[in-house]
C-alpha cells in the first residue's frame, strides 16, 4: 500500500484536460511544498513533469500543470496528446521516517 | 548534457549478491546527491534512500537497511547500489536518480531531475 493515493486509471480524449489526484497526510503534502510529479512510458525512466508543487522544468509543455489544496495535490493536463498516454507518480516529502514517498501510479489512457 | 548509465541486467540466485552502479557524466559528481529507487514488476516507484556523494553518507529509507549498500567511487564518478542475500521479491528495476539542489545548500530538493536507464535485477532459481 503506496503512502500517497492515487486513482488507478484517469482517461480522457485528445484535446481534452484530465486531472490526476494525489492524496497525501497532514505528514506529508498538507505541509510540505516538495510535492513532484513524474511521467513513465513503458519501459522507460521516469521523468520529471512538475516539481515543488507547481513548476515546471526546462522542456515540460505548458499543457502540464500542478497545485495543491490541503492534503490533496493535483496534476491537470490540457490539451491532452496521444504522447501523454503514459502511468504518472505523484511524490512528496514526508516528516516520517522514510523521508520520500510515491503514490501508487495513475495510468492515463488517451481515448 | 548530464547522463547516468546503469550497468546491465542481471540474473541471480537466491541468497547471492548483486552490485548495479550507476556512471555519472556532464556535471560534478561529488556536487548531487544520489537516490535510489526500486520498481518492482508491474508495481510503482519505491525510494530506498540516497547517498551524499560529498561525504559519502548514505541514508536508508524504512525496508532498505541491512542486506541494501549504497556506495561510491569518485574517481569514476559512478554510485553503487549492493544488495545481499537476495531474495525473489527483489526482483525489481533498480533506478539510480540525481537530486538537483548542490550539496552546499545543506538541503535536498526532493525530486529528480536525472535518471539512469534503469537495471533490471531478476532473483530466480
Amino acid at each position: 500500500q503506496s503512502a500517497l493515493t492515487q486513482p488507478a486509471s484517469v482517461s480522457g480524449s485528445p484535446g481534452q484536460s484530465i486531472t490526476i489526484s494525489c492524496t497525501g497526510t497532514s505528514s506529508d503534502v498538507g505541509v510540505y511544498n516538495y510535492v513532484s510529479w513524474y511521467q513513465q512510458h513503458p519501459g522507460k525512466a521516469p521523468k520529471v513533469m512538475i516539481y515543488e508543487v507547481s513548476n515546471r522544468p526546462s522542456g515540460v509543455p505548458e499543457r502540464f500543470s500542478g497545485s495543491k489544496s490541503g492534503n490533496t495535490a493535483s496534476l491537470t493536463i490540457s490539451g491532452l496528446q496521444a504522447e501523454d498516454e503514459a502511468d504518472y507518480y505523484c511524490s512528496s516529502y514526508t516528516r516520517s521516517s522514510t523521508l520520500v514517498v510515491f503514490g501508487g501510479g495513475t495510468k492515463l489512457t488517451v481515448l | 548534457q548530464v547522463q547516468l548509465v546503469q550497468s546491465g541486467s542481471e540474473l541471480k540466485k537466491p541468497g547471492a549478491s548483486v552490485k548495479v552502479s550507476c556512471k555519472a557524466s556532464g556535471y560534478t559528481f561529488t556536487s548531487y546527491v544520489m537516490n535510489w529507487v526500486r520498481q518492482a514488476p508491474g508495481q510503482g516507484l519505491e525510494w530506498m534512500g540516497w547517498i551524499n556523494t560529498n561525504t559519502g553518507n548514505p541514508t536508508y529509507a524504512q525496508g532498505f537497511t541491512g542486506r541494501f549498500v549504497f556506495s561510491l567511487d569518485t574517481s569514476v564518478s559512478t554510485a553503487y547500489l549492493q544488495i545481499s542475500s537476495l531474495k525473489a521479491e527483489d526482483t525489481a528495476v533498480y533506478y539510480c536518480a540525481r537530486d538537483p539542489l548542490p550539496y552546499y545548500y545543506n538541503s535536498n530538493a526532493y525530486y529528480f531531475d536525472y535518471w539512469g536507464q534503469g537495471t533490471l535485477v531478476t532473483v530466480s532459481s
